[in-house]
């Protein structure tokens, strides 16, 4: 049984360009939460997805948008990249009625 | 009141040794507190988590601390080994799985020696 698989693993962008990362859930998951994990930090919660539907946000501005397809499989976007935007960007999924969230290895963004 | 507080930053244990982590929380709605443990190049891992209702949980190793009216709670690793050295993080959320958004503590770098 795969686990969480996200892609690219690695992405260098320039500034004020767009991004698209994107992730695919362990088997029969229906949930897909985005989290960014700067470096040294703790992974913040960016939004989360269920039913197709963002179903909560953290605080992130409208830069960062998503979607989740029927295949339950996600995709996070980000607009006019800024510096500041570097980071490992990390995907978690789970199935309705179960406690755990389980994470992907990431896509580390370097934007310059 | 959303904030999640983890010390140490890093923790340099001998071999088996306890390493102990401890977490802070504000926010009494939090209901669900797990542990993560992350490698270089990694995603994070759960290692084990608990609900309110009890004080301490214990899978192998790694048992979990819960004190409900300090709002705290810690990791505890026994008997530490080189293969334990990693990034440990607390969490809290409101709900858990797929209604909870995890709030994750700053992480402690565990170096276990040899």
């Amino acid at each position: 049984d795969a686990g969480v698989t996200q892609s690219p693993t690695h992405l260098i962008k320039t500034r004020g360009q767009q991004v698209t990362l994107r992730c695919s859930p362990k088997s029969g998951h229906d949930t897909v939460s985005w989290y960014q994990q700067a470096l040294g930090q703790g992974p913040q919660f960016i939004f989360q997805y269920y039913e197709e539907e963002e179903r909560q946000r953290g605080n992130f501005p409208d830069r960062f948008s998503g979607h989740q397809f029927p295949n339950y499989s996600s995709e996070l976007n980000v607009n006019a990249l800024l510096l500041g935007d570097s980071a490992l960007y990390l995907c978690a999924s789970s199935r309705s009625g179960q406690e755990t969230q389980y994470f992907g290895p990431g896509t580390r963004l370097l934007v310059l | 009141q959303q904030q999640v507080k983890q010390s140490p930053q890093s923790l340099i244990v001998q071999k088996g040794g306890i390493s102990i982590i401890n977490c802070a929380y504000e926010n009494t709605a939090f209901d669900y507190f797990p542990w993560y443990q992350q490698f270089p190049g990694k995603g994070p891992a759960l290692l084990i988590a608990i609900r309110p209702d009890v004080s301490e949980k214990k899978e192998g190793r790694f048992t979990i601390s819960f004190n409900k009216s300090a709002k705290q709670f810690s990791l505890h690793i026994m008997d530490s080994q080189p293969g334990d050295s990693a990034t440990y993080f607390c969490a809290a959320s409101k709900g858990s799985g797929n209604t909870g958004k995890l709030i994750f503590g700053q992480g402690t770098t565990l170096q276990v020696k040899p």
